[in-house]
């Protein structure tokens, strides 16, 4: 079953504009990750933020995390026509089976017009 | 370069005619894993391995076989493939334990099953 769901789904801006993307989740996780995938291509990792961190930075990217709301959001600042990919959260919890499971939501597709 | 290499990009095979999509790591990671990815249902795994000799069973392994012989190769083996398993196939690897750092990811696997 999947845990993180992404929102929108599909998303398109303009050149310079920032991106938000959202993740939410159902059960208490350990860490959050985010992964970006161009177009057929293998999933690119780019940021983990654990349970007990609140924001996290890379470059242009900013990770927050909210546990209290159960989510997570992406934001791209000034986007360029090469952040046009599909971005996937990936959390890790505890499973049924008592060890750490790594689950991913559907993507938001995330298109930059020129 | 440090990658993950997945062999082949593109196949199309005939129900029943057994077949291997072989994974190679240059990382000298401890975990690799398989995953699918169809539309709509995001990726779910199929096999992991924590290190040589050990492998386990993920979200979807039936139809699926995998080994762990040596540390850089983990195959993926369908001993007689349905059009079922027609999708997106990945490698990936971690240095430990696949949750708490990221995953490289191969190019991919594009099986068509008639």
């Amino acid at each position: 079953s999947q845990q993180g769901e992404e929102d929108p789904q599909a998303l398109s801006i303009q050149e310079g504009e920032n991106a938000t993307m959202n993740c939410s989740y159902k059960t208490s996780i350990n860490n959050l990750q985010w992964y970006r995938q161009n177009s057929g291509r293998g999933l690119v990792h780019l940021i983990l933020i654990r349970s007990n961190e609140r924001e996290k930075h890379s470059g242009r990217l900013r990770v927050t995390l909210d546990t209290s709301k159960k989510s997570s959001s992406l934001l791209i600042t000034a986007s360029r026509a090469a952040d046009t990919a599909s971005y996937f959260c990936a959390t890790v919890a505890q499973s049924n089976f008592g060890n750490e499971k790594l689950t991913f939501g559907t993507g938001t597709r995330l298109t930059i017009i020129p | 370069e440090a990658q993950v290499t997945q062999n082949p990009r593109y196949l199309i095979t005939v129900t029943g005619k057994k077949l291997t999509v072989t994974c190679s790591q240059n990382m000298n990671h401890e975990y690799m894993s398989w995953y699918r990815q169809d539309p709509g249902l995001g990726l779910r795994q199929i096999y992991y391995s924590m290190n040589v000799e050990v492998t386990d069973k993920g979200d979807v392994p039936e139809g699926y076989k995998v080994s762990r012989k040596e540390k850089r190769n983990f195959p993926l083996i369908l001993e007689s493939p349905s059009p079922n398993q027609t999708s997106l196939y990945f490698c990936a690897s971690s240095p430990r334990d696949g949750n708490n750092s990221p995953l490289h990811f191969g190019n991919g696997t594009r099986l068509t099953v008639t």
